[in-house]
């Protein structure tokens, strides 16, 4: 079945310690975003991805940061100078950053700090 | 002024009932719209795409109003199961830059 994956389901973080965060897609789509959504909120961008090897922060990428090194995959760490980190974080791609096309969620991480 | 806000709700409705939600957007180069619906703990997923002629799925009708800057959704006979967050969503012409509103909640009541 072609999605788009994240692992785990649930993360807890320790002070001071830096956690990464796995999206995998297999729809072979060129875009791909990381958002944070706070209880009751709506989703803001941490970073995003239109093409391998290049990415652009979002409106709130302090303290994360991301790498892209294959099209399929769009890791996102969260270190320790995000001092607020407990949140839902979603995975996003979509297929052709000049068309505007629909985004498709994976299923989302929950971060919680000890 | 926020980029994207929705009606505040929470909306608790009978079954069967119509439903509408507005979403207003400060940014007149947007270029794309979307209602997005999210259920409790899970992950946002397209509902419609919106059209400025207007488009229409099923129980589902959504509007683009260019000129005043807001989209809206209808829902009628509501079920149950449309109970869920309703998420406005823009990008801009390169399909670079999405904009969630930070949804309106939806409660269908037997």
């Amino acid at each position: 079945d072609g999605g788009i994956t994240q692992s785990p389901k649930y993360l807890f973080r320790k002070e001071g310690q830096n956690v990464t965060l796995s999206c995998e897609q297999n729809l072979n789509h060129d875009a791909m975003y990381w958002y944070r959504q706070d209880p009751g909120q709506g989703l803001r961008l941490i970073y995003y991805s239109q093409i391998v090897n290049d990415f652009q922060k979002g409106d709130i990428a302090e303290g994360y940061s991301v790498s892209r090194e294959k099209k399929e995959s769009f890791p996102l760490t969260v270190t320790s100078a995000q001092k607020n980190p407990t949140a839902f974080y979603l995975c996003a791609s979509s297929t052709d950053s000049g068309s505007a096309e629909t985004q498709y969620f994976g299923p989302g991480t929950r971060l919680l700090v000890l | 002024r926020k980029e994207v806000e929705q009606d505040p709700g929470p909306f608790n409705v009978p079954e069967g009932a119509t439903v509408a939600f507005n979403c207003t957007y400060s940014n007149s180069a947007s270029q794309s719209f979307f209602w997005y619906r999210q259920d409790c703990r899970k992950e946002p997923k397209l509902l419609m795409s919106v059209y400025s002629s207007g488009n229409e799925d099923g129980r589902f009708t959504a509007q683009l109003n260019r000129a005043s800057q807001y989209i809206s959704l209808l829902i009628r006979d509501s079920k149950l199961s449309d109970s869920a967050t309703y998420l406005c969503v823009l990008s801009d012409d390169y399909g670079q830059n999405f904009v969630f509103g930070p949804g309106t909640r939806l409660s269908v009541l037997p």
